[in-house]
């Protein structure tokens, strides 16, 4: 067990960039979520996806997307970056209907 | 729409004592509760559940009660200890859907030595 890795750490782009977040989940955690975490809130949920399937999605707009591959891998896809996305963003994965477990996240800084 | 609400921002309490984190939520249909505790630079981690079948769930040194007719929970911590200090979160979710977490804005914890 090797619980969620995301990457990278901390990001840094500039407003209209495009970027994307990576996250490795633990062998047979079919579920992953993804979450925005501004300074001083809690995570607010962007979408998630089950079995490679967008599962639910949160009051983000389109230009937040996602992919979740085979492997227990998935993105995030930010296009369009606007100062308002910097934060903390968080992947949560978990077999099926059990508690999520959390990455230590992705600082993005938009400037 | 603010449907997990953490009034309290940060709280200190001494070594020892009991450490009391609430938590209200205005939807009743979220039928599952959890607290996630987070340090800086590291992503949240489960503490303790509660279903909205029971009133009380206890771990150790960690207690959730319930309170559905005010739609409030609590978590208690006896005795704090210093390793305690941190960010709390509660999060609530549905029974049905997707597994989305509703989360409140977090309480920091300190504890005093």
């Amino acid at each position: 067990e090797t619980g969620v890795t995301q990457s990278p750490t901390h990001l840094i782009k500039t407003r209209g960039q495009q970027v994307t977040l990576r996250c490795s989940s633990q062998s047979g955690h079919n579920t992953v979520s993804w979450y925005q975490q501004a300074l001083g809130q809690g995570p607010q949920f962007i979408f998630q996806y089950y079995r490679e399937e967008e599962n639910g999605r949160g009051n983000f707009p389109p230009r937040f997307s996602g992919l979740q591959f085979p492997n227990y891998s998935s993105e995030l896809n930010v296009n369009a970056l606007e100062l308002d996305d910097s934060a903390l963003y968080l992947c949560a994965s978990s077999p099926g209907k059990k508690v999520s477990t959390f990455g230590s996240g992705t600082r993005l800084t938009v400037v | 729409d603010q449907q997990v609400k953490q009034n309290s921002p940060s709280l200190s309490v001494q070594e020892g004592r009991i450490s009391i984190l609430n938590c209200d939520y205005t939807n009743s249909m979220f039928d599952y509760f959890l607290w996630y505790k987070k340090y800086p630079a590291e992503g949240p981690t489960f503490l303790i559940s509660i279903s909205s079948i029971k009133d009380k769930n206890e771990d150790g040194r960690f207690t959730v009660f319930l309170n559905k007719s005010a739609k409030h929970l609590s978590l208690h911590i006896v005795p704090s200890q210093p390793g305690d200090s941190a960010v709390y979160f509660c999060a609530a979710r549905f029974n049905f859907g997707n597994e989305k977490l509703t989360f409140g804005t977090g309480t920091r914890l300190t504890i005093i030595p």
